[in-house]
């Protein structure tokens, strides 16, 4: 069982390129969400989706779109990279938002933009 | 929106000893979650406890317990016989009942001394 699987691992963009960050789970979770970890800040939410098709905005949206078109996959895209977007970026997934619902984490990719 | 306060960026304890690590939380909310999240070297982010606002009984998992006190709305972790391989970053998270998302705190560093 694969979990929650996120690519790349590692990443290095250019200021103003653009790229996606994948994520994908095989436990046929409804929720989906994306996160970003910096120094001093915890996880903050970025985007997340309720189902496919659902989609909606958390903390720091920003700079970030996110689309959700089957159940198993919650890609986030950057459509110009900035500096600022440097961050280490998690996808987690849970079955529903019942009292002993797991959210269950990716192993995060490491961005970093210049 | 909810917001959950680490007041302790980092925390030494030596190898067999017990350690209490704090966490304080804002919300109007009757009914939500709280979690506490490891975050070793590796990045990847496992959960730890998890206690339910409606339950009085504090949870308790293995060496990891907590010590939950609604009306304060505190949520702190104590760890007993403390392992070289607990040495990790620790993060407490708040949910709603009816919610999905997970709001962190900024995060505590525990250090494992020998």
């Amino acid at each position: 069982n694969a979990g929650v699987t996120q690519t790349p691992k590692f990443q290095v963009l250019k200021t103003g390129q653009s790229m996606t960050l994948q994520c994908a789970q095989d436990m046929n979770h409804e929720y989906m969400s994306w996160y970003r970890q910096d120094p001093g800040m915890g996880l903050r939410l970025i985007h997340y989706s309720v189902g496919a098709g659902i989609t909606d905005q958390g903390e720091v949206p920003n700079g970030y779109n996110v689309s959700r078109s089957t159940t198993e996959d919650f890609p986030l895209r950057l459509l110009s990279a900035a500096p600022s977007q440097t961050s280490v970026y998690f996808c987690a997934s849970s079955y529903n938002q019942g009292p002993n619902t797991e959210a269950f984490f990716g192993q995060g990719t490491r961005l970093t933009v210049v | 929106a909810q917001t959950v306060t680490q007041s302790q960026p980092e925390m030494s304890v030596q190898e067999a000893e017990t350690v209490t690590l704090s966490c304080t939380y804002d919300t109007s909310e009757s009914d939500y979650y709280l979690f506490w999240y490891k975050q070793p070297p590796s990045r990847q982010m496992i959960l730890v406890i998890r206690q339910e606002a409606y339950k009085q009984q504090n949870a308790t998992e293995n060496r990891f317990s907590v010590n939950f006190q609604k009306a304060a709305k505190s949520f702190s972790l104590k760890i007993s016989d403390s392992q070289l391989g607990d040495a990790a970053m620790y993060f407490c998270a708040y949910r709603e009942d009816s919610g999905y998302a997970l709001n962190f705190g900024k995060g505590t560093s525990l250090l494992v001394t020998p």
